[in-house]
């Protein structure tokens, strides 16, 4: 059965480091998710994204996050400078149409020391 | 921006026993859909069920049912013949229908667990 990919599933950085979270969708799917869970409360909303661009952010994604979708294949997001808060486990959702039904990776548990 | 309150942080079910999970929201729109996903504790999000609010008739899935309150603004989740595999934390989410809202907006979910 076709699934969400994410790697690294764990990483580990110090504050102000860059990091890069990685998600292959499912092949098929054209709309795009990353939706973070800091430990012991919601899953929050972060951004959306079709047709090679954002389609919703949310206040949490400010300029310190960017998504890109370099190859066709991946989806990438990036948090460019680190800070202790953005420790959480981060998940990416794919869906096929903008109403269909969402599948969620296993997501990436970042921490941030 | 639409709310998901989930008012039970815990709750305990006996295995083979039914118990309800409470869920109520709060939108001023006419269209939208609801779902309960949950999270065992391998942590991948899993969908248990969905409903649109277009539609009168509650959803099913096999012992998962919901009592979707429209007016009252209320989706329970019912969770027949409880299993121990059934342990996890259960999310509802709410998501609108016009765009570009189709980002889910989750309640802070319940924590079930299941006694042998």
């Amino acid at each position: 059965e076709p699934e969400v990919t994410q790697t690294p599933s764990h990483q580990v950085t110090q504050m102000g480091q860059e990091v890069i979270l990685r998600c292959v969708p499912i092949s098929n799917h054209l709309y795009f998710y990353w939706y973070r869970q800091i430990l012991g409360q919601k899953v929050e909303f972060l951004v959306s994204f079709y047709n090679n661009e954002i389609s919703e952010k949310s206040e949490i994604f400010d300029d310190q996050f960017s998504v890109e979708r370099p190859d066709g294949s991946n989806f990438t997001l990036k948090i460019r400078s680190t800070k202790l808060e953005d420790s959480a486990m981060y998940f990416c959702a794919s869906t096929a149409r903008a109403t269909g039904e969402l599948f969620f990776g296993e997501g990436s548990r970042l921490t941030v020391l | 921006a639409q709310t998901v309150t989930q008012s039970q942080p815990e709750m305990s079910v006996q295995e083979a026993e039914t118990v309800t999970l409470s869920c109520t929201y709060d939108t001023s729109e006419s269209d939208y859909y609801l779902f309960w996903y949950k999270q065992p504790p391998s942590r991948q999000m899993i969908l248990v069920i969905r409903q649109e609010a277009y539609k009168q008739q509650n959803a099913t899935e096999n012992r998962f049912s919901v009592n979707f309150q429209k007016a009252a603004k209320s989706f329970s989740l019912k969770i027949s013949d409880s299993q121990l595999g059934d342990a996890a934390m259960y999310f509802c989410a709410y998501r609108s229908e016009l765009p570009p809202g189709y980002a889910l907006n989750f309640g802070k979910g319940t924590s079930l667990l299941v006694t042998p």
